[in-house]
């Protein structure tokens, strides 16, 4: 079974700052791994993905997370936020098999001037 | 647009009364998730169709919730003698599967509310 643990339920910075939104999982088996934002009063929407290849991943808004095998962790950042990445950001995993989706609890991004 | 539409998007009830939900995926996707999400928390997973079978049902899943996928096309998912608990966000995901998962696309959800 997989699991996902995101290390921090609210991350306050000021805009312009850096952000890391950090993501945990564990599986006994490969992974496919990804990250989702929700604004408030939306929908779930993908920001970016890792099925394979290039342990980087760019994704929309500026974002980038890094799959890192051996720490199994898949943290999300973000060079300089904006007011209008407040939101609600989500770690999930899934495995080659197709199974669902399973979510972490979410992060809370505040982004203050 | 052709996303994920769900509706109602809001439902209040009763204790103890029956209410549906109902999915429509995107057109070519073969694949329906449900997802039920509280104040707080992220998306728990509850069931899910590949065409119209269904594939797998969580735990959260109670004899008193039951999904439908009749045609592979829209989905139902109805709750029977609501509870308080039941208080949530029922969430609609589809997807293309073929040998690997793929994006799920979420629709904006069904809020319920039982008093």
């Amino acid at each position: 079974a997989q699991s996902v643990t995101q290390l921090d339920s609210q991350v306050p910075v000021f805009e312009e700052a850096p952000v890391e939104l950090r993501c945990n999982y564990s599986s006994s088996v490969s992974v496919y791994l990804f990250w989702y934002v929700q604004y408030p009063n939306q929908g779930l929407q993908l920001l970016l993905k890792y099925l394979s290849g290039s342990t980087l991943v760019k994704g929309i808004n500026g974002f980038e997370a890094e799959f890192n095998k051996s720490q199994t962790s898949f943290h999300l950042r973000k060079p300089s936020v904006h007011i209008s990445d407040t939101a609600e950001y989500f770690c999930a995993v899934s495995n080659q098999a197709g199974t669902a989706l399973i979510f972490g609890k979410g992060t809370t991004l505040s982004v203050s001037s | 647009d052709t996303g994920v539409s769900q509706n109602p998007r809001h439902k209040i009830t009763k204790r103890g009364q029956n209410v549906t939900f109902r999915c429509d995926p995107i057109s070519e996707h073969n694949r329906l998730y449900w997802y039920r999400q509280t104040l707080g928390q992220g998306p728990e997973f509850l069931t899910y169709f590949q065409n119209e079978a269904q594939l797998e049902k969580s735990r959260l899943l109670s004899d008193r919730f039951s999904a439908e996928r009749p045609k592979g096309s829209f989905s139902t998912l109805e709750i029977q003698r609501t509870e308080q608990g039941d208080s949530a966000m029922y969430l609609c995901a589809s997807s293309w599967y073929r040998g690997g998962t793929g994006e799920l696309f979420f629709g904006e959800g069904s809020r319920l509310t039982v008093l």
